[in-house]
């Protein structure tokens, strides 16, 4: 079966570092990308995973381990604007080598002053 | 560069009523995807396409639900009849290529929230 968990709700103060988890079990398994999705609005990139590790790119950072199928994404430095939703998503493959993205339900991230 | 183009974006009809959504990718984004995110779920896959032939469907209610990309650049989704749970935001989504190599992200469009009453 495929299933990725992430928790529903999360809250954290402005300026402080907040970890957003994901478990993941897919069949197939070719990378995992970070989204961020505000209220009302289309999901956009934030980070790609492929290989075990942290990936690291301005405030946002982006772990992998494949063995334990978990990753997280850490925001530093929380601004108000980070208020949206997270969404985990794997990428398994399809037959005949096509790119297929499974989603997670989202972590709805509310900062606070 | 031009992002994913859809519309309408807002739309709202009856139950046992039709509808089509329309999806303009990024211009030379040989895959496209339409998503059905229900309110509170992580967006859900109901089709892909690349260059105009179908690669995945197999969460596309089709009974109800029809996709085409007949020149293999925009596309159109229907919905005939519409049921009360089919009231979600439709996404739709690019990419440079579906293929497995490479971080290949989608770009995804506003959207089309759909109220079914």
């Amino acid at each position: 079966g495929q299933n990725i968990d992430q928790p529903t709700e999360m809250t954290a103060t402005e300026g402080a570092i907040v970890q957003i988890n994901c478990t993941y079990q897919t069949s197939g398994f070719n990378g995992l990308f970070w989204y961020q999705q505000h209220a009302g609005e289309a999901p956009t990139f934030l980070s790609y995973n492929v290989l075990d590790g942290l990936e690291e790119k301005g405030r946002f950072s982006s772990f992998l381990s494949r063995s334990k199928g978990y990753s997280y994404l850490l925001l530093k430095e929380l601004q108000m604007k980070d208020s949206a939703s997270y969404l985990c998503a794997v990428r398994g493959t399809l037959f005949g080598g096509y790119n297929k993205l499974i989603f997670g339900a989202g972590t709805r991230l509310a900062v606070h002053p | 560069e031009a992002g994913v183009a859809q519309s309408p974006r807002y739309k709202i009809i009856e139950k046992r009523q039709s509808v089509a959504f329309w999806c303009n990718p990024i211009s030379g984004h040989a895959t496209l995807y339409w998503y059905q995110q229900i309110l509170g779920q992580g967006p859900k896959l109901l089709i892909q396409f690349q260059n105009n032939g179908v690669v995945d469907d197999s969460q596309l209610p089709k009974d109800r639900f029809s996709a085409e990309r007949l020149k293999g650049v925009d596309s159109t989704l229907k919905i005939q009849p519409a049921k009360l749970e089919d009231s979600a935001v439709y996404l739709c989504a690019s990419s440079l290529i579906g293929l497995r190599q490479g971080p290949y992200e989608q770009y995804f469009g506003p959207g089309t929230r759909l109220t079914v009453t």
